[in-house]
């Protein structure tokens, strides 16, 4: 059985930073790239980043360039958010997710139950 | 990178058909076949319903339907059941090399 479990969320100061763990299980996670999406409470999905299983491709949500770096280490099943300058509109659930097949990126058929950052003085 | 353009609400009663639609334009939804659709019940992470434009992964139940014309996607829902009551989320890869979300469509069964 697929499974994702995040961790290292909590309250931060605007301006610090957090860095979100996502440990996976059942799948060989070397072979497949992984996404963060995040969810404002009440408010839609939004794709924050993707790593290829091999680190080779990595992309970014325009709101989280320059600020978020995305990595993964697959002997440790492990992949990972680093989150420096958050603001206040940082503030969401952050979900891991799985491509749903290799090479399918943008569609994700296992998440995570989130972990979640709010960023507030 | 504008949100894919969903309804903000659609409603059916049991036994019935609604489909819901997600726009956008040639640069995401119109150009690619990654489009996919995500329910989401309250305080649950989404489940992918329908990948590729109109496949569905195994498990989910063959109700649901996808297609897609010019850079329209819509979900069809046929025999409403109370567990579908959720919210809805179209997906898009698109030109940019990124990934778009639909605002999300919260589903009432009657």
């Amino acid at each position: 059985e697929v499974q994702l479990v995040e961790s290292g969320g909590g309250l931060v100061q605007p301006g610090g930073s957090l860095r979100l763990s996502c440990a996976a299980s059942g799948f060989t996670f070397s072979s497949y790239g992984m996404n963060w999406v995040r969810q404002a409470p009440g408010k839609g999905l939004e794709w924050v980043s993707y790593i290829s299983s091999s680190s080779s491709t990595i992309y970014y949500a325009d709101s989280v360039k320059g600020r978020f770096t995305i990595s993964r280490d697959n002997a440790k099943n492990s992949l990972y958010l680093q989150m420096n300058g958050l603001r206040a509109e940082d503030t969401a659930v952050y979900y891991c997710a799985r491509e749903w097949y290799s090479g399918g990126w943008a569609q994700n058929g296992y998440w995570g139950q989130g972990t979640l950052v709010t960023v507030s003085s | 990178q504008s949100a894919l353009t969903q309804p903000a609400s659609v409603s059916g009663s049991p036994g019935q058909s609604i489909t819901i639609s997600c726009t956008g334009t040639s640069s995401d939804v119109g150009g690619y076949k990654y489009v996919s659709w995500y329910q989401q019940h309250p305080d649950k992470a989404p489940k992918l319903m329908i990948y590729d434009v109109s496949n569905r992964p195994s498990g989910v139940s063959n109700r649901f339907s996808g297609s897609k014309s010019g850079n329209t996607a819509s979900l069809t829902i046929s025999g409403l059941q109370a567990e579908d009551e959720a919210d809805y989320f179209c997906s898009s890869y698109t030109s940019s090399s990124t990934l778009v979300f639909g605002g999300g469509t919260k589903l009432t069964v009657l």
